[in-house]
């Protein structure tokens, strides 16, 4: 089945590197993205992987594919009190499926 | 440039009713993504429109059509409404008929099922 898994919390102290991780199921996935979503907000796409690629790094963020493992992780480096969200792991599959995660809400401590 | 909007912003409704939202794709987007997002969950794909036609579509039950229009706004509709429909509904326009193309989302319209 498809299926994408996230754990639900992440506390990190401020200036500290944040690491969400994901799992997903399905091996057909083209591309795999992280999104942000902030109180009230709608969701704000961040990067995104194709998934024939190892790594992507754009400024703070860094994404990482284990494709053997499924497994995806964004890491957040130097994580400021703006950075406090829920973070969603989706991937797609072909052209016409979209699959989200549950969410992470990084919290961010002093 | 404007972007993605919705309406309305919050909506309540009663067990059996139809509901119509509505969404305005940014400026130069010809594709329109509808997404359930149920309280502490992720959004789940509805459908896609592309060019005014479907494009693809998750596993949601006939009673959620939808619309799209020749300047590439989009409706989605919901017979007999359920409890289960209560959600946050987003919807998101892209430039193309893909998701790995910038997604921009819209605010949301909240909808109560009572």
């Amino acid at each position: 089945g498809e299926d994408v898994e996230q754990s639900l919390f992440l506390s990190v102290r401020e200036g500290d590197s944040s690491v969400i991780n994901c799992t997903y199921t399905d091996s057909s996935s083209t591309y795999l993205y992280w999104y942000k979503q902030e109180p009230g907000a709608g969701l704000q796409l961040l990067t995104y992987i194709f998934s024939n690629m190892d790594m992507k790094q754009d400024q703070r963020l860094t994404v990482l594919l284990n494709k053997k493992d499924k497994h995806l992780s964004l890491r957040i480096a130097d994580t400021q009190t703006g950075d406090s969200a829920i973070y969603f792991c989706a991937e797609s599959i072909g052209d016409d499926k979209i699959i989200f995660g549950k969410g992470t809400r990084l919290h961010i401590l002093p | 440039e404007t972007g993605v909007t919705q309406s309305p912003t919050h909506l309540i409704k009663t067990r059996g009713q139809q509901v119509t939202l509505r969404c305005s794709s940014q400026s130069g987007h010809n594709t329109v993504s509808w997404y359930q997002q149920a309280l502490g969950q992720g959004p789940q794909f509805i459908f896609q429109y592309y060019r005014e036609e479907e494009n693809g579509r998750g596993n949601f039950p006939p009673r959620f059509s939808g619309l799209q229009f020749p300047n590439y706004s989009s409706e989605l509709n919901v017979n007999a409404l359920e409890l289960d429909d209560s959600a946050l509904y987003l919807c998101a326009s892209s430039p193309d008929g893909r998701w790995y193309n910038e997604q921009f989302f819209g605010p949301g319209t909240r909808l109560t099922v009572l």
